[in-house]
């Protein structure tokens, strides 16, 4: 079974621009979460979809967003990129959301800003 | 809201030794789940073993076991007979158990394990 896959996994953009991460999911798996990791702030919650709705958001700005497709393939967008943005970010997925099992995490897609 | 602190940045073990890692959590939750994850070199986060809060019992993951104390609001991780495999950074996390959290972690900020032959 395939795992998690994301894209690009490296890219290199100017502040200002925007940028688009793609997350493919486990096949079968309906849950994709994404999760910014700095030295700085560590590890931090983005937001979760499920059946293309998002479920729950973390403290970021609204720059920040996300989607859900049909086949449960999600992707993320930042726009107006700071600085600060430069990041790993990370997309894991899970069947349901729901059981207490694990989150299958990516490799990432490293970003810098310059 | 919750947070989650590993007090140890690094940490080193020999080979074949063990060594713990400690994580405490602040709640006011009375149910969570808590999990301690890797992130090796090449990035790929895979978990180590997970711990509901309302079990008493610890858990087992062959050489990887827990010290959970929901008191306390700690939940250590033991490695047993360490291996060069198990260099990595350890990340503990906290999962709220209601529904409307989805599947989002909360997590420490991390520990660097070096293992030396």
């Amino acid at each position: 079974k395939a795992g998690v896959t994301q894209t690009p996994r490296y890219l290199i953009k100017t502040r200002g621009q925007q940028v688009t991460l793609s997350c493919s999911p486990i096949s079968g798996h309906r849950s994709v979460s994404w999760y910014q990791q700095t030295p700085g702030q560590g590890l931090q919650f983005l937001f979760e979809y499920f059946s293309e709705t998002q479920r729950n958001k973390g403290n970021f700005p609204g720059r920040f967003s996300g989607r859900q497709f049909s086949n449960s393939r999600s992707e993320m967008n930042v726009s107006t990129l700071e600085l600060g943005d430069s990041a790993l970010y990370l997309c894991a997925s899970s069947y349901s959301g729901t059981e207490t099992g694990e989150l299958f995490f990516g490799e990432g897609s490293r970003l810098t800003v310059l | 809201a919750q947070t989650v602190t590993q007090s140890q940045p690094e940490m080193s073990v020999q080979e074949a030794e063990t060594v713990t890692l400690s994580c405490t959590y602040d709640t006011s939750e009375s149910d969570y789940y808590l999990f301690w994850y890797k992130q090796p070199p090449s990035r790929q986060m895979i978990l180590v073993i997970r711990q509901e809060a309302y079990k008493q019992q610890n858990a087992t993951e062959n050489r990887f076991s827990v010290n959970f104390q929901k008191a306390a609001k700690s939940f250590s991780l033991k490695i047993s007979d360490s291996q060069l495999g198990d260099a990595a950074m350890y990340f503990c996390a906290y999962r709220s158990a209601l529904k409307q959290a989805g599947t989002a972690l909360i997590f420490g900020k991390g520990t660097t394990l070096s293992v030396s032959s």
